[in-house]
């Protein structure tokens, strides 16, 4: 099993330009989520997910779309990018059959908005 | 709301001595708390969690954590620390009453381990 992999691992946008993350898992996880990291504030949830088609927001989802077609994958769209929006950015996923499963991470993209 | 709490920026510990990464938390009902270590450019790798019963977790790498109720704390230790133990830890809580699974997470300790 890959687990969870994410791509691209690095990208430089200009102000105003959109771009998608890609997120995909081969664990047969039912719930996906979405981080983003900024220096000393942990991670922070934009969207999450526990199903195809079924997506939910989190903490930080302004400026941010996700769609979930399949259970393997689970986009993250930045639309008109803004220079906030500089983190990295983390996808996971977890099995949850009803118990307190772990989530597992990707290895991150870093964006940066320039 | 639940929220988590790591007091500490950095912790700095010489090889071989204990290392303790302090982590208090806040949640509406029961608390599932875990523990993550990230290494420099990589994912979160998981390390332990609490669910219930007995309240000290062992976990990967020589980590355990004590979870105390009464202090709501569920702090990260290892009896005796390598360098290649230096990395940013975080700790997460999760509602038990949450069925969607969502972790809050605290701000992260880096912890540098000198030989």
């Amino acid at each position: 099993n890959a687990g969870v992999t994410q791509t691209p691992k690095f990208r430089i946008l200009k102000i105003g330009q959109s771009m998608t993350l890609q997120c995909t898992q081969d664990m047969n996880h039912n719930y996906m989520y979405w981080y983003r990291q900024d220096p000393g504030m942990g991670l922070k949830l934009i969207y999450y997910s526990v199903g195809a088609g079924i997506t939910d927001k989190g903490e930080v989802p302004n400026g941010y779309n996700v769609s979930r077609s399949t259970t393997e994958d689970f986009p993250l769209r930045l639309e008109l990018a803004a220079p906030s929006q500089t983190s990295v950015y983390f996808c996971a996923s977890s099995l949850q059959r009803g118990g307190p499963d772990t989530q597992y991470f990707g290895p991150g993209t870093r964006l940066t908005v320039l | 709301a639940q929220s988590v709490a790591q007091p500490e920026d950095q912790v700095n510990v010489a090889e071989g001595n204990p290392l303790t990464v302090k982590c208090t938390y806040s949640v509406s009902g029961n608390p599932y708390l875990f523990w993550y270590v990230q290494y420099p450019n990589r994912g979160l790798q998981f390390l332990l969690k609490y669910i219930t019963g007995d309240n000290l977790v062992k976990g990967s790498y020589g980590f355990e954590a004590e979870f105390n109720k009464s202090q709501t704390s569920f702090h990260l230790k290892k009896p005796s620390a390598l360098v290649s133990d230096s990395a940013l830890y975080f700790c997460a809580v999760r509602d038990i009453l949450d069925s969607w699974g969502k972790l809050q997470f605290g701000a992260g300790t880096q912890v540098v381990v000198t030989p």
